[in-house]
């Protein structure tokens, strides 16, 4: 059962725009969220995360925006560029589950010069 | 580079086999991760040791077994292996463990069944 879903296997966006990718879960339990980025050959390295407690997390070029009600979150990647093609992995967990992260399938980001 | 080592990084064997791979965390990590990623699959949690001692356990076979050495570092034990076990493990460091801990992975070793 994936608690942790990404819908979408893949997107490519023109360099220069809004790169959007979108991240579901279904346990209410989730308290903690996490975007992870992964190159070929490489491992995930850790991008943003956002707590329950807020909506929006920002970094630079990297947003995380959170709806709880919806169980649904979002990475804004804003301006795009081609050194961001990668596969990125949504993550979630919880202060009071087991002591992981429940990642989704991934999606494979290709920003287009 | 994360800091996190995995070996070998790839490995071919055959059905029933048994093989072991090996990670070392980075240098101050207590806590060390083992993760499985199928084709078209999302990194599946197998089992967390900290400071040598078992934390918490997924969806690990029992087929499978782990360990953490005095030394931090671990070796993940795969045994009676079938096709489906080729995929690609990840080991993952932080520093204690925790669920908002940041982890950092390994390069990851590419296991081959056939």
């Amino acid at each position: 059962d994936q608690q942790v879903k990404q819908n979408s296997p893949s997107l490519s966006v023109q360099e220069g725009r809004i790169s959007i990718l979108n991240c579901d879960y279904t346990n209410s339990m989730f308290d903690y969220f996490l975007w992870y980025k992964k190159y070929p050959a490489e491992g995930p390295t850790f991008l943003i995360s956002i707590s329950s407690i807020k909506d929006k997390n920002e970094d630079g070029r990297f947003t995380v925006f959170l709806n709880k009600s919806a169980k649904h979150l979002s990475l804004h990647i804003v301006p795009s560029q081609p050194g961001d093609s990668a596969v990125y992995f949504c993550a979630a967990s919880s202060q009071t589950g087991a002591n992981n992260l429940f990642f989704g399938t991934g999606t494979r980001l290709t920003v287009i010069p | 580079d994360s800091g996190v080592t995995q070996t070998p990084k790839h490995l071919i064997t055959a059905t029933g086999q048994r093989v072991t791979l090996r990670c070392s965390p980075r240098s101050g990590d207590l806590s060390v991760y083992w993760y499985q990623q199928s084709l078209d699959q999302g990194l599946q949690f197998l089992i967390q040791y900290y400071n040598g001692e078992e934390r918490a356990k997924g969806n690990i076979l029992e087929r499978f077994s782990a360990q953490q050495f005095p030394d931090l570092h671990s070796e993940l034990n795969l045994s009676s292996l079938e096709l489906g076990d080729s995929a690609l493990y990840f080991c993952a460091s932080s520093v204690i463990p925790g669920p908002n801990e940041k982890l950092f992975f390994g390069s990851g070793t590419q296991l081959s069944v056939l």
